[in-house]
């Protein structure tokens, strides 16, 4: 799966929008880009994916590079509750039995919202 | 209630105690998996099971061993606790026909504490 890269730390004011980056660079044309969050301690949520065409879903909208090397999570209108770490995930879906589910979780983003 | 329950929660043990964690979902998926996180670090994959027959090691399998006892069903134990095992731990599922998507959905956590 590919290697991703992310900023370690972002701030944001409550109400704007929350746009974080990830890079890809080493991105295969059968792997997906996926975005979890962690809220202090919580188990991982799920938030979007996308493989080329940008995603939309209640919670965020995933905009993919066309050369697929990098991508941007955003959420529109970042709340206090938002607060969490942030994790982009790149992996492919083939279902092998040797493990093609397997996430694997780098350090993240640390968005701080504030006030 | 929730989709994935972990049990217990909390648990302080001391060294060389067996410790079994147990994971238990509603969910009706097929995977289950087991990860542990350090502070400050990112998830890490211990094992993951893709039905009740197949038992496979992640990346730090090491002093861990696993059981699954019910599609429902997936323990995690620690025959002999040592202290770089104090982590939180966390249960994941997902559902092998969910094609592209993929998504796992995770426990609440284990907080395990070994001195």
């Amino acid at each position: 799966d590919a290697k991703t890269t992310q900023p370690p730390s972002m701030d944001c004011a409550e109400g704007r929008a929350a746009n974080l980056p990830c890079n890809h660079s080493t991105i295969s044309g059968n792997e997906y880009v996926y975005w979890y969050r962690q809220i202090h301690s919580q188990g991982p949520q799920y938030i979007i994916h996308g493989l080329k065409n940008n995603e939309t879903n209640e919670m965020a909208s995933l905009i993919i590079t066309e050369d697929r090397k990098s991508s941007t999570l955003i959420l529109p209108h970042a709340t206090l509750r938002d607060t969490a770490v942030y994790y982009c995930i790149v992996r492919g879906t083939r279902l092998l039995t040797g493990g093609g589910n397997k996430l694997t979780f780098g350090t993240g983003t640390q968005l701080k919202v504030e006030l | 209630d929730a989709d994935v329950t972990q049990t217990p929660r909390n648990r302080i043990t001391k060294t060389g105690k067996r410790i079994m964690l147990e994971c238990s979902q509603t969910k009706g998926h097929d995977r289950m998996y087991w990860y542990r996180q350090d502070p400050g670090l990112g998830l890490r994959l211990i094992y993951y099971s893709f039905d009740v027959k197949d038992i496979n090691k992640g990346e730090i399998s090491d002093g861990y061993s696993v059981s699954r006892q019910a599609q429902a069903k997936f323990s995690l134990s620690l025959e002999s606790a040592i202290p770089n095992q104090t982590a939180l731990y966390f249960c994941a599922t997902s559902d092998s026909s969910g094609g592209a998507g993929n998504e796992q959905f995770f426990g609440p956590g284990t907080r395990l504490t070994v001195l």
